[in-house]
């Protein structure tokens, strides 16, 4: 089956780990995203990549750092940097130039204490 | 400031009690208008793009709808599985990628 997987699930991490999720496409897509989502506030963009080996910054990219070195996966690191990590995490991916559906994952949800 | 409103925040229906849901935007040159439904501690499922004015989408008992301001997702007789937060997003024209969503609003059918 074609998709988008983010694993884990559930992370928890105790305040002052970097901690690093996984996102992986198998849909062939060019470009991928990381958006973070909060209880009352639309999802907001940390990062994204439209080709291998280039991404740009988000709206709120500050503690947070990415890479994008195969087509299928763009992990994020949530860095000791970042103020409010605990939130639910969301990727997505769009087939490219001509095609405007993003497509998400499941989520991860971290917990930091 | 590009940004997309969504109204109401919740809506509780009766099975088979119609009604719609609305998601105005302000955007520099839509390219594209989206509407995508999301199950709790899931992600987004997509359901509609709308590209231009006058344009509509129909999925089941889903359908949208889009004018120069707003869009509105209309639900005709909803079922206790249409329970779901439906979630609006902009993306704008100019050479960016960037999507612009809105916070959602909450529907909660009862049987």
């Amino acid at each position: 089956d074609g998709g988008i997987t983010q694993s884990p699930k559930y992370l928890f991490r105790k305040e002052g780990q970097n901690v690093t999720l996984s996102c992986e496409q198998n849909l062939n897509h060019d470009a991928m995203y990381w958006y973070r989502q909060d209880p009352g506030q639309g999802l907001r963009l940390i990062y994204y990549s439209q080709i291998v080996n280039d991404f740009q910054k988000g709206d709120i990219a500050e503690g947070y750092s990415v890479s994008r070195e195969k087509k299928e996966s763009f992990p994020l690191t949530v860095t000791s940097a970042q103020k409010n990590p605990t939130a639910f995490y969301l990727c997505a991916s769009r087939l490219g130039p001509s095609s405007y559906e993003q497509y998400f994952g499941p989520g991860t949800r971290l917990t930091v204490t | 400031e590009d940004q997309v409103t969504q109204s109401p925040e919740a809506l509780r229906l009766q099975e088979g009690e119609s009604s719609s849901l609305n998601c105005s935007y302000t955007v520099s040159g839509l390219r594209g208008l989206f509407w995508y439904r999301q199950d709790p501690g899931k992600g987004p499922e997509f359901l509609f793009t709308l590209y231009s004015a006058g344009e509509e989408k129909e999925k089941e008992r889903l359908k949208a709808t889009l004018t120069k301001k707003e869009s509105f997702l209309h639900i005709t007789a909803p079922k206790p599985e249409d329970s779901a937060t439906y979630l609006c997003a902009v993306q704008r024209g100019g050479g960016t990628y960037k999507y612009i969503f809105g916070t959602g609003t909450r529907l909660k059918v009862l049987a």
